[in-house]
């Protein structure tokens, strides 16, 4: 079946830091790629997507490229800042049904 | 913005009793779920809606579960006799169209604890 394996643990990282948060995913057909996040008290919001190969996501500073060779949608952004604090979750949806698959989640935290 | 409205945010029942979790999707959206969030594990989806019929639903939805849209702005998750295993957090989603690459807009979720 479908199924996303994100990094485990929070991750910690200073203001202008570097942050990367690994996902990968199992597919039986062409899914589609998610990026989602939860800011405090809030719900999930889209925050990127890719649809095919190689497409690349983007959205406030935040990137992920769709790779099919190494079944990966790893969320990058070059510069944090402490209201980028929050919860992302990578998330799929395959042919054929409308429901997502959701990775467990990383907290981010980021500190001044 | 249009957004996914849910209440209550917070919802505290004994075993057995029957809980209604409310939602209010966008409004000019088709199509509409529910998933849920035990804690420490995965969002899981459990149902999805659409033309006042269940299109899909998962394993985790059993007879206990019901989902309804009782008028034109509502759709709401009845869970018929809580366990304690119920407790989560039930997060309502909707999509303007179905398909693999549409976006669903999700609310902030509702709280549900089982004593």
């Amino acid at each position: 079946g479908n199924s996303v394996t994100q990094m485990e643990g929070p991750v910690t990282l200073s203001e202008e830091a570097f942050l990367t948060i690994n996902c990968t995913y199992t597919a039986t057909g062409y899914p589609s790629l998610f990026w989602y996040v939860q800011y405090p008290g809030e719900g999930l919001q889209l925050l990127l997507k890719a649809t095919k190969a190689d497409d690349k996501g983007s959205n406030k500073g935040f990137e992920a490229t769709y790779r099919k060779e190494t079944t990966s949608f790893h969320l990058e952004k070059g510069s944090v800042q402490v209201s980028d604090s929050a919860v992302y979750f990578c998330a799929l949806s395959d042919n054929g049904n409308n429901r997502l698959a959701f990775g467990k989640g990383n907290q981010v935290v980021v500190i001044p | 913005e249009p957004e996914v409205t849910q209440t209550p945010s917070h919802q505290v029942t004994q075993m057995g009793q029957e809980v209604i979790l409310r939602c209010v999707p966008i409004s000019n959206h088709l199509y509409f779920y529910w998933y849920r969030q035990i804690l420490g594990q995965k969002v899981e989806f459990l149902v999805s809606f659409y033309n006042n019929e269940i299109s899909e639903k998962s394993e985790i939805f059993d007879d206990q579960f019901s989902v309804e849209r009782p008028d034109g702005s509502n759709f709401t998750l009845k869970i018929r006799s809580t366990k304690l295993e119920d407790s989560a957090m039930y997060f309502c989603a909707s999509s303007g169209i179905a398909g693999t690459q549409e976006t669903q807009y999700f609310g902030p979720g509702t709280r549900l604890l089982v004593l």
